[in-house]
């Protein structure tokens, strides 16, 4: 059973520029939640999604901004780029994303420059 | 919104002793608190949760207990072993997850 896959796994990009990271979710699991994780610090909540709907959005600017399609997938941007964006960009999935075990992917490393 | 703060932030044990990350919280509504074990270079993995309805949750070396009146909640590691060495995530979870800062564990051998 393949787990939560995110695209790409690194990425680099100059300020000002547009990006867009990828996510599938476990099969079966309906909700996906992003967070940022900056070197030395707890993952930030950034966006949750259920069945294709907007569930919460952390304490970020309009810059950020996701969808989620209906095979569950999501995708998150990010426009404008900031030196400040620069992170690790995690994805997570759960069956229904409210108070239960969030099976989170490897990542995406973001580098702005 | 919830702030959730975690000590400390470093940790260091000799192998086989214990170890112990506290973290509170600040929204009485919170009702799950999962702990996450990150290695460097790795995705956060799920070690051990608690609802709050249940005080105390163990499973084999690890522990998790749970102050509602207090907003806290605690991970205890026995018989600590050197693969036990990487960085600790508590959180709490109303409809969203939000976490602390981690704990950087070190196990000497």
């Amino acid at each position: 059973d393949a787990g939560v896959t995110q695209s790409p796994t690194h990425l680099i990009k100059t300020r000002g520029q547009h990006v867009t990271l990828r996510c599938s979710p476990i099969s079966g699991h309906k909700s996906v939640s992003w967070y940022q994780q900056v070197l030395g610090q707890g993952p930030q909540f950034i966006f949750q999604y259920y069945e294709k709907e907007e569930r919460g959005r952390g304490n970020f600017p309009d810059r950020f901004s996701a969808r989620q399609f209906p095979n569950y997938s999501s995708e998150l941007n990010v426009n404008a780029l900031l030196l400040g964006d620069s992170a690790l960009y995690l994805c997570a999935s759960s069956f229904s994303g409210a108070r239960e075990k969030l099976f989170f992917g490897s990542g995406t490393q973001l580098s702005v420059l | 919104g919830e702030n959730v703060e975690q000590h400390p932030s470093t940790l260091s044990v000799q192998e086989g002793d214990s170890a112990v990350i506290k973290c509170t919280y600040s929204d009485s509504a919170s009702n799950y608190f999962p702990w996450y074990k990150q290695e460097l270079g790795k995705r956060p993995q799920l070690i051990i949760d608690i609802r709050s309805n249940v005080g105390e949750k163990k499973d084999q070396r690890i522990a998790v207990t749970l102050n509602k009146t207090a907003k806290h909640f605690s991970l205890h590691i026995t018989e600590t072993q050197p693969e036990d060495s990487a960085v600790y995530f508590c959180a709490a979870s109303t409809n969203q997850f939000y976490f602390g800062t981690g704990t950087s564990l070190t196990v000497i051998p």
